[in-house]
């Protein structure tokens, strides 16, 4: 089953903070976060495995809560670089822990940001 | 530089024809992966493939078909039972954990 992204759409002005969040119904095993110009290929931003790990990336940061199921990514003051799709990537967990790698992505939140 | 390369950029193809996507990568990957992805549904696994010789059907397999007989090599023919084939396509590698995306192919089926 697909995780379930929301919002669909952000629009921001420049230095404004967006949550973007990320759930699932199955357990998981790792959460990827992925950027994606229009027309380009989805550019890697960070990956959190479970033990409720939370990671920065400049000014973009994740948090993944292995219990609850979900994922948020925080972009503090927003620069235009950030407008693009962003994708959440779900890890199922196997008997064992062990992961296949196969990754099943959100639908994607829009980010726009404005001068 | 290593990285994947998706060929052709935009493909036009006739309804009812067979067409074949290439995905090259020298990143000696072991995983391969491809998407389709569609406007708000986000990108949705077609096949991927552990190890040469090997692969496994992903969420949307039907109407399409994949090899993978060198490391390097990830081919995906789109078939003509597949019903809605116009959509861009996606190839990815993985190494530990981490997936490296291609440019994508537009397909159009006309």
């Amino acid at each position: 089953q697909q995780p379930v992204q929301s919002p669909q759409a952000v629009i921001l002005r420049e230095g404004e903070d967006a949550v973007i969040n990320c759930s699932s119904s199955k357990a998981l095993y790792s959460v990827h976060w992925y950027r994606q110009k229009h027309g380009e290929a989805p550019v890697f931003l960070m990956i959190l495995l479970k033990g409720g790990e939370q990671k920065g990336h400049e000014k973009i940061s994740a948090s993944f809560n292995e219990k609850k199921q979900q994922s948020s990514l925080y972009l503090t003051a927003s620069q235009l670089s950030y407008s693009g799709t962003y994708f959440c990537g779900f890890q199922d967990t196997l008997a064992g822990g062990t992961s296949y790698g196969k990754l099943t992505f959100g639908q994607g939140t829009i980010l726009t940001v404005h001068p | 530089d290593g990285g994947i390369t998706q060929s052709p950029k935009y493909l036009f193809r006739k309804e009812g024809q067979n067409v074949t996507l290439s995905c090259e990568q020298n990143l000696n990957h072991d995983a391969m992966y491809w998407y389709r992805q569609d406007p708000g549904q986000g990108l949705r696994l077609i096949y991927y493939s552990q190890i040469v010789n090997d692969f496994q059907k992903g969420d949307i397999a039907e109407g399409y078909s994949v090899s993978r007989e060198k490391k390097e090599s990830f081919p995906l023919t789109v078939t003509s039972a597949q019903k809605n084939p116009t959509a861009f396509y996606l190839c990815a590698s993985r190494r530990q954990g981490r997936y490296t995306f291609g440019s994508g192919t537009r397909l159009t089926v006309v």
